[in-house]
């Protein structure tokens, strides 16, 4: 059975760094593509990185350069490190997995952590 | 720039069928896109893909009153015999090389 389970989110203060983990059964992280997507309160969703099983990694534009997205194919865990955090970084942030066709499209979600960035 | 397009809203009686459309921006309409269904405070959950030709390939589980299907530069989610627990917000998302994309979402009021 694929599971996909989150930890690490929080209430973090501006400019603070946070560290989301997304530890996955039924399936090898190093063998799928893998997103963080996440979810402001009350609106829509949103892409924020991939990873490709070769390791070549990509960003929305808003992210780059202060999120990294990287897994521990040992732990078959994924991560996402988020630096310089501003308040509208605030949102459920979801690991998700791309079908194994690598086609792009999400085929299973885990079920969120929240990350409240306020002082 | 790829850009998916869905109405806020929808809404239909329960028993009824509801179609929801996401439709591609000028250039992309030729991209599969993918459903996902997001009921109130759950993770999204991944339905169906459609292709641009109207071919589907849906999740594990989904229950055969969903559908879909395409024409043009649209893709489209028909779930029939509607039931309450199809009260949610429904996305559609694509992606390239580099990038997955999502639309708005669409909000499923169930009458």
């Amino acid at each position: 059975e694929v599971q996909l389970v989150e930890s690490g989110g929080g209430l973090i203060q501006p400019g603070g760094s946070l560290r989301l983990s997304c530890a996955v059964s039924g399936f090898s992280v190093s063998n799928n593509y893998m997103s963080w997507v996440r979810q402001a309160p009350g609106k829509g969703l949103e892409w924020v990185s991939v990873i490709y099983s070769g390791g070549t990694t990509y960003y929305t534009d808003s992210v780059k350069g202060r999120f990294t997205i990287s897994r521990d194919n040992s732990k078959n865990t994924l991560y996402l490190q988020m630096n310089s955090l501003g308040v509208e970084d605030t949102a459920v942030y979801y690991c998700a997995r791309d079908h194994p066709d690598n086609s792009g499209r999400i085929d299973y979600w885990g079920q969120g952590t929240l990350v409240t960035v306020s002082s | 720039q790829l850009v998916l397009t869905q109405s806020p809203s929808a809404s239909a009686s329960l028993g009824a069928s509801v179609k929801l459309t996401c439709t591609l921006s000028s250039g992309h309409s030729k991209y599969a896109i993918a459903w996902h269904q997001q009921q109130p405070e759950k993770g999204p959950r991944y339905l169906m893909k459609i292709s641009n030709d109207g071919s589907h390939s849906k999740g594990d589980g989904i229950p055969d009153r969903f559908s879909g299907s395409s024409s043009g530069a649209e893709r489209y989610l028909t779930i029939s015999s509607l039931q309450s627990e199809d009260e949610a917000d429904y996305y559609c998302q694509t992606w390239d090389t580099g990038i997955r994309v999502f639309g708005g979402g669409t909000k499923l009021t169930v009458l």
